[in-house]
């Protein structure tokens, strides 16, 4: 079955930096990658997500990429900001299978002010 | 609308007591699934509903039950608490299998 392995586990960045999480999947058949934020307290909410036939999608400042041949996915924030501070959650699954996204173990993200 | 509602927020279970962590949504959604949280673990499905009358077991499903008699309502049962069963529970619900989960606000049990 599926494994989604996420790196690294908590990552502390500056203020206005950029932040790049990246997600690793065994199954080569998955063909959906979203990315969920968990603010503390709340469950988590979708940011983007992508599918296997397109390489790159941006929303402002957060983009995922996504390369096939390697099997990995990454999350890239630019200007980060306190708000962006939360856990990450990167998923995987393939679209025919059953109803079961394989999820990563997060990245707890940390903006120093 | 109120999304994904679950109660209770906070629960205090002992060793062996059953109880039913409630999950409803007003979207119209089909697909609705529980699933647990525990440090360092991410989040790993308990059981998961694609339908009224439909359900299925996911990853750790041992020690729960769920039913799905009406499409808002998808609650989750546990038998027999089990300190290991000390966690968070996060109830969801979608349009389909690659559109977005929209999520609970979480249930906190802790089993003594």
């Amino acid at each position: 079955g599926e494994n989604v392995e996420q790196h690294p586990s908590t990552l502390s960045v500056q203020e206005g930096d950029s932040a790049v999480i990246k997600c690793t999947y065994s199954d080569s058949a998955s063909n959906y990658f979203p990315w969920y934020k968990q603010e503390l307290g709340k469950g988590p909410q979708l940011i983007i997500d992508i599918r296997s036939n397109v390489g790159e999608k941006k929303d402002q400042r957060i983009a995922v990429t996504l390369n096939k041949t390697a099997k990995h996915f990454s999350l890239h924030i630019t200007e980060t900001q306190p708000e962006d501070s939360a856990v990450y959650f990167c998923a995987a699954i393939r679209l025919d299978s059953n109803y079961q996204l394989i999820w990563g173990a997060g990245t707890k993200l940390i903006i120093k002010p | 609308n109120a999304g994904v509602t679950q109660t209770p927020k906070f629960q205090v279970l002992k060793t062996g007591q059953s109880m039913t962590l409630q999950c409803a949504q007003d979207m119209n959604h089909e697909y609705m699934s529980w699933y647990r949280q525990d440090p360092g673990m991410g989040l790993r499905l308990i059981h998961y509903s694609v339908g009224a009358g439909i359900t299925d077991q996911g990853e750790v499903p041992n020690g729960y039950n769920v039913s799905r008699s009406t499409t808002e309502d998808f609650p989750l049962r546990l038998l027999s608490a089990a300190p290991s069963q000390t966690s968070v529970y996060f109830c969801a619900s979608s349009k389909g299998t690659a559109s977005e989960q929209y999520f609970g606000p979480g249930t906190r049990l802790t089993v003594t």
